[in-house]
């Protein structure tokens, strides 16, 4: 069975910088194919995807935010790590962690971006 | 930046067949995915590879893709299956996801 956890703060002031962890079980991203992604949500809006680690450690970014992510991962802790920086209000939303072409997704963590 | 366009809204009454229609360029060459969510929910996936059901999502739903158009159709749809509605693919690289803009689905 694969799961997926999200982690990290839930308040963030302007300007700082957000990590989020992923958590996993039920696979391995040491494995040829395994691919995970983040994806978030601003309150009452549409889904976006933000960028993905593969099992090689080939990474790709948001066209839009590729200047402010970076992914990278813990094959030996099962995680993935997504830092945001220079955090603005309108960063504020849902994010998830997702295996997208499986269909398995945490279930996500709010983080809201004031001061 | 790549795209992708859903209509914002689709509205139908119980029993008939609701379809939501998803437009990229990229779509002949990759792969479409549908994911339904419901408010407050993280998005389950109903459709995958085009028009390939996963365990568990009625029969009702099915997908259908032609030339740069993907299309979700839910025959007979049924009051639970009120919610949001996102396709996802990918650029014709293959690097980079993204979402359509969503459509709410409302059965009444």
């Amino acid at each position: 069975q694969v799961t997926l956890k999200e982690s990290g703060p839930a308040l963030v002031k302007p300007t700082q910088t957000l990590t989020l962890t992923c958590s996993f079980s039920g696979f391995s991203l040491s494995t040829s194919g395994m691919r995970v992604s983040w994806i978030r949500q601003p309150p009452g809006k549409a889904l976006e995807w933000l960028a993905r680690i593969d099992w090689d450690d080939n990474k790709f970014y948001s066209a839009s935010l590729k200047t402010r992510l970076t992914v990278s991962k813990d094959t030996s802790k099962n995680q993935v790590v997504l830092t945001m920086t220079n955090i603005d209000p309108v960063d504020t939303g849902t994010y998830y962690c997702a295996r997208l072409t499986e269909g398995n997704w945490g279930q996500g963590t709010l983080v809201t971006v004031s001061s | 930046s790549y795209e992708l366009t859903q209509p914002p809204s689709v509205s139908v009454s119980p029993g008939q067949t609701a379809r939501i229609t998803c437009s990229g360029d990229a779509l002949p060459k990759k792969y479409g995915y549908w994911y339904q969510q419901k408010s407050g929910q993280a998005p389950v996936l109903v459709i995958y590879e085009d028009s390939k059901r996963p365990s568990g999502i009625p029969e009702r739903f099915s997908g259908s893709t032609s030339g740069t158009m993907a299309t979700l159709t839910i025959s007979g749809a049924q009051v639970e299956d009120e919610g949001d509605y996102y396709c996802y693919s990918t650029d014709s690289s293959g690097d980079h996801g993204v979402f359509g803009g969503g459509t709410k689905l409302t059965v009444l």
